[in-house]
């Protein structure tokens, strides 16, 4: 079955340590997308990218990095410099038109605790 | 920068009565998405409306957008148990980019 993989489903670590948190998908999208989900804020998104080797910064991409080597994948970097990182992050994936924006099909998500 | 809201936050209902979500934006969009997270979950994508003043149905779900493009609705007649969920309104201006409202959160009482 087609679909977006994000791995693991629960991850913990401490302050002071970056995380970097995996995202794959075999739907043959161009684009791809990491959203923060926190309660009572929605989602909010931190990078995407529409080709490969090429990513924009979102809303809120301070204290994150990414990458795009591959057209399956888009792994998130979560850095020693984001102040508020527990949170709950969703890769989603789409396919790119540049008319309007295609239906977003979603990951099962990351729920990243530091303590 | 864009901000789109949405309206109520949490919504209660006995399992039967009808429910309405609001988004609106504070500016012109493209296109609206919406989008229902079932607890412990993730963002199941519903529907896309891009035509001034359109509306769309699905079985008890009726979708409007804004005639001037900048708010829309999802109404659920009826409602159901299977119904609970979060439910996301996104509007896209640039394309590329959704910007998602905070999100309803439907409770069903049977």
């Amino acid at each position: 079955d087609g679909g977006i993989t994000q791995s693991p489903k629960y991850l913990f670590r401490k302050e002071g340590q970056n995380v970097t948190l995996s995202c794959e998908q075999n739907l043959n999208h161009d684009a791809m997308y990491w959203y923060r989900q926190d309660p009572g804020q929605g989602l909010r998104l931190i990078y995407y990218s529409q080709i490969v080797n090429d990513f924009q910064k979102g809303d809120i991409a301070e204290g994150y990095s990414v990458s795009r080597e591959k057209k399956e994948s888009f792994p998130l970097t979560v850095t020693s410099a984001q102040k508020n990182p527990t949170a709950f992050y969703l890769c989603a994936s789409s396919i790119w038109t540049s008319s309007y924006n295609s239906p977003l099909h979603f990951g099962n998500g990351t729920r990243l605790t530091v303590t | 920068g864009q901000q789109v809201m949405q309206i109520p936050q949490y919504q209660h209902v006995q399992e039967g009565e009808d429910f309405t979500t609001y988004c609106n934006s504070s500016t012109t969009l493209s296109n609206i998405q919406w989008y229902k997270q079932r607890p412990g979950g993730h963002p199941v994508f519903l529907i896309q409306l891009v035509k001034s003043g359109e509306v769309k149905k699905q079985k008890r779900l009726t979708f409007q957008f804004g005639e001037a493009k900048k708010n829309s609705s999802l109404h659920i007649t009826a409602t159901q148990t299977t119904d609970v969920g979060t439910y996301f309104c996104g509007g896209g201006t640039s394309y590329g980019k959704l910007t998602f409202g905070q999100g309803t959160i439907l409770t069903v009482h049977p």
